[in-house]
């Protein structure tokens, strides 16, 4: 089955302890990317990838960071998580042409005490 | 700089009634325009999309939507709402020749009512 997997589904955590939700597809695609969705701001992008080891700057990247050594794996990295970072997030892949859809995974909700 | 606008945080339809969920844009050039769907405790889907063409996109459920060049507007459209159909419709923009940034609205919740 065509899927995006994100892991963990749900985690609770506390300032400043490092850690990485990790996020896989099986469909070949190119472009991969990672948002976070709040309350009435809707979906915001943190990070973008066209391609392997290819990563750029969504509209709110600050205290996070992205690696793209695979296709297939886009892993969301938070270094120092802050309260601030508590989200639901979202990762995404799709072909690499700028007019495809995105395929979405089921989410990861965050919690940073 | 690049933004989606979706000015009702809620849109309440009878069941049976046409619906309509609105958006604009600011985007330089001509935008490639997208509409996704989210259920409750689910990821976004994708409903429909606009590239090049016809102003007028079919696309799942029965769902379309309409392109405005001059108004910078693409509203989601049905013709007669369905109870299932309660749930959070996000409008998405991205650049036809530069960014890959993808931009989405603040999402707009469907009631639909029996």
């Amino acid at each position: 089955e065509a899927q995006v997997t994100q892991n963990p589904r749900y985690l609770i955590t506390v300032t400043g302890k490092k850690l990485t939700v990790t996020c896989s597809q099986n469909m070949n695609h190119e472009y991969m990317s990672w948002y976070r969705q709040d309350p009435g701001l809707g979906l915001r992008q943190i990070y973008y990838s066209m391609n392997v080891e290819v990563t750029d700057k969504g509209d709110v990247p600050e205290g996070y960071k992205v690696s793209r050594k695979e296709k297939r794996n886009f892993p969301l990295i938070l270094e120092s998580p802050s309260p601030n970072q508590t989200s639901l997030y979202f990762c995404a892949s799709s072909p690499g042409q700028r007019y495809n859809e995105q395929f979405f995974g089921p989410g990861t909700r965050l919690t940073v005490l | 700089a690049q933004s989606v606008a979706q000015p009702e945080d809620q849109v309440n339809v009878a069941e049976g009634n046409p619906l309509t969920v609105k958006c604009t844009y600011s985007v330089s050039g001509n935008p490639y325009l997208f509409w996704y769907v989210q259920y409750p405790n689910r990821g976004l889907q994708f409903l429909l999309k606009y590239i090049t063409g016809d102003n007028l996109v079919k696309g799942s459920y029965g769902f379309e939507a309409e392109f405005n060049k001059s108004q910078t507007s693409f509203h989601l459209k049905k013709p007669s709402a369905l109870v299932s159909d309660s749930a959070l419709y996000f409008c998405a923009v991205r650049e036809r020749d530069s960014s890959y940034k993808l931009i989405f609205g603040s999402g707009t919740r469907l009631l639909v009512r029996p």
